[in-house]
């Protein structure tokens, strides 16, 4: 079964505190990934599309990177304005319509 | 701006009532979906549409029924079918499956 897992459901930073979050993925084959931040009340904002392994994207201080069974949003120097939900999403190359999306992890950066 | 506007931003059920959430898009993208959010879970997939006056349920179609009349607008109704409707409803469309998906603000539907 197809499935996306985001780690840690939460994370508490303070500003300037560089960390990491997870997506671990399990599909039969992978046609792009997707990270979106999603602020409260409000729908997710497309951040980054990934494709195949090694590949990067820059934003700001996001970075995202891509392995084979799993992608990384790198936060640098987080700042407060960066607390929001992170989610990834899966599109399977078992084909149709259907992106997977993980629960998500919600960050928050302090002051 | 090009944009998906979702329609009310809150909305309340009766019992036994179907209620309808509005989705429009000026972003000329054929494909249209309807998602469900609950806290602690992933978007869950109520139904997709491609092109006009054609739609596919998604992982939870029960309860709901969608109509894709015209290219901008893709409705969502929550039928009295549906027995835990409470809940942020998020409607989004693409150019194409494998591009990224733009949202809507969401609507909460709540029980009174």
């Amino acid at each position: 079964e197809d499935q996306v897992t985001q780690s840690p459901e939460a994370l508490r930073l303070q500003e300037g505190e560089s960390s990491s979050l997870n997506c671990s993925y399990t599909v039969s084959g992978l046609r792009g990934l997707f990270w979106y931040r999603q602020d409260p009340g409000k729908g997710p904002e497309f951040l980054f599309t990934l494709y195949s392994a090694g590949e990067e994207k820059e934003k700001e201080r996001l970075k995202a990177t891509l392995t084979k069974k799993e992608s990384f949003l790198h936060i640098t120097a987080p700042k407060p304005e960066d607390s929001a939900t992170y989610l990834c999403a899966v599109h399977p190359n078992t084909g149709g319509f259907k992106t997977i999306f993980g629960a998500g992890t919600r960050l928050f950066v302090k002051a | 701006d090009g944009g998906i506007t979702q329609s009310p931003k809150y909305l309340f059920r009766k019992e036994g009532q179907n209620v309808t959430l509005s989705c429009e898009q000026n972003l000329n993208h054929d494909a249209m979906y309807w998602y469900r959010q609950d806290p602690g879970q992933g978007l869950r997939l109520i139904y997709y549409s491609q092109i006009v006056n054609d739609f596919q349920k998604g992982d939870i179609a029960e309860g709901y029924s969608v109509s894709r009349e015209k290219k901008e607008s893709f409705p969502l109704t929550v039928t009295s079918a549906q027995k835990n409707p409470t809940a942020f409803y998020l409607c989004a469309s693409s150019q194409g499956v494998e591009q990224p998906q733009h949202f809507g603000d969401g609507t909460r539907l709540s029980i009174l």
